[in-house]
């Protein structure tokens, strides 16, 4: 069966650090580039970030640049996101997600059923 | 960047049919990826709800997703539509595309879709 699993959510002060981390399994997991995608309360699905399967390119939406990293190990299957700087309106259900392609066509599966990050004085 | 718009809500009683769109200037030249997402509770701790696939490449059903779900796409509108809605359908429903402009995926703002 194809899984991710993610870990590494939790309470958090402004400015303080988190490291998620994502379990793959069922899949060749460097034969895939991957991502995080988070969910903000009351708001929809938004990309946070993305890798390519050996880690060589990365990106970032702008409101994290500088803040956030994500990283890959293929020997243990894992997806990180080490997330510093944190802020309030990084308050989020994280998921990391399996991209796929096809020709012009990116999308994502599976999904993890994502952890929740809460950044609160 | 390119921006989709989602209608916020949709209802459909159970057996009849849920449309949501999802629109785009020219969406018709990209491929449109479908969304199915149970989110639970905030005050609930713990994990949340994995987003599933329903519909990728404009019309193509995964494995495991039943009939009832198709997509279209066509001009400046893309359609999930939902036949013989079911009381389990209800949930929030996004759309998604790849910006080729920015090199990054695009998501809509989600469609609640209530069964009456």
């Amino acid at each position: 069966e194809v899984q991710l699993v993610e870990s590494g959510g939790g309470v958090v002060r402004p400015g303080g650090s988190l490291r998620l981390s994502c379990v793959a399994s069922g899949f060749t997991f460097d034969d895939h580039d991957m991502a995080w995608v988070r969910q903000v309360p009351g708001k929809g699905l938004e990309w946070v970030s993305g890798i390519n399967w050996n880690g060589s390119s990365t990106d970032y939406v702008d409101s994290v640049k500088g803040r956030f990293t994500i990283s890959r190990d293929n020997a243990k299957n894992s997806l990180y996101l080490q997330m510093n700087s944190l802020r309030v309106e990084d308050t989020a259900f994280y998921h990391c997600a399996r991209e796929e392609r096809v020709a012009a066509g990116i999308w994502f599966d599976p999904w993890g059923q994502g952890v929740l990050v809460t950044v609160s004085s | 960047s390119y921006v989709l718009t989602q209608p916020p809500s949709v209802s459909a009683a159970p057996g009849k049919t849920a449309r949501i769109t999802c629109g785009g200037n020219n969406i018709e030249s990209k491929s449109v990826h479908w969304y199915q997402h149970k989110s639970v509770h905030w005050s609930q701790q713990g994990p949340g709800q994995a987003p599933v696939l329903v519909i990728y490449y404009d019309t193509d059903r995964p494995s495991g997703i039943p009939q009832r779900f198709s997509g279209s796409n066509s001009g400046n509108t893309a359609t999930l539509t939902i036949s013989r809605v079911e009381a389990g359908d209800e949930a929030d429903y996004y759309c998604q595309v790849w910006d080729s402009s920015s090199d990054r995926p695009v998501f809509g703002g989600g469609t609640k879709l209530t069964v009456l």
